[in-house]
């Protein structure tokens, strides 16, 4: 299907455990941005890319990590989850820079016990 | 540096009534400015941008935005809201270079 989409659409996991979210996109953007969702906070950015094999933190990259191998995809791993972490979290992509456009997918709900 | 404030994190019209969204911004160089909004359970869209040029800027589903410099300020408005206009509204701000900065968003309301 064209478009973004992101999976698992709801994740459970407990403290400690590594997770991680996917997010793949067929309009061949080349920026790509994961955000998370929170009550009173809006969304805040975690990690954006620019092209494949580039990355750069956002506001709050804390206990994330991403890579970004092909154009397409842009994994998020949370490598030791804590309750913090609970949130939903969306993926982004945009033909541009950050004045451009962003399209996002439809979210992933993650609870972390 | 860069914000967004949104104000009102909850704003109730009746259908048919008008719909005024504030929403103002902070910037040291022009910014470019957005509005999305988010239907239960789905990601963001984009309802309308100003980049430069005219600062009424009309978007989808009959919404518009007027750039006011002097005032600071992004308001979205519409003329007479529909039940399907009910979701969260995010204003949003990039300047410079920077990355895209969120306001902490708007439910809109709206009863029959």
């Amino acid at each position: 299907d064209a478009g973004i989409t992101q999976s698992p659409r709801y994740k459970i996991t407990e403290t400690g455990r590594q997770v991680t979210l996917m997010c793949h996109q067929t309009w061949s953007h080349s920026y790509m941005f994961w955000y998370r969702q929170d009550l009173g906070h809006g969304l805040r950015l975690i990690y954006y890319s620019a092209a494949a094999d580039i990355t750069d933190k956002g506001e709050v990259p804390d206990g994330y990590v991403v890579s970004r191998s092909k154009t397409e995809n842009f994994p998020l791993t949370l490598e030791s989850a804590t309750r913090s972490q609970t949130s939903v979290y969306f993926c982004a992509s945009s033909s541009g820079s950050f004045t451009e456009t962003q399209y996002f997918g439809p979210g992933t709900r993650l609870l972390v016990l | 540096a860069q914000s967004v404030t949104q104000l009102g994190s909850h704003v109730s019209v009746s259908e048919g009534a008008l719909v005024l969204l504030r929403c103002n911004y902070s910037s040291s160089v022009p910014p470019y400015l957005f509005w999305y909004v988010q239907y239960p359970n789905q990601g963001l869209q984009l309802l309308l941008k100003y980049t430069t040029g005219a600062t009424l800027v009309k978007g989808i589903n009959g919404f518009e935005a007027e750039f006011k410099k002097s005032e600071t300020s992004f308001h979205l408005t519409k003329p007479s809201a529909h039940m399907s206009d009910a979701a969260e509204y995010f204003c949003a701000i990039s300047s410079g270079y920077s990355t895209l900065t969120f306001g902490k968003g708007t439910m809109l309301l709206v009863s029959p």
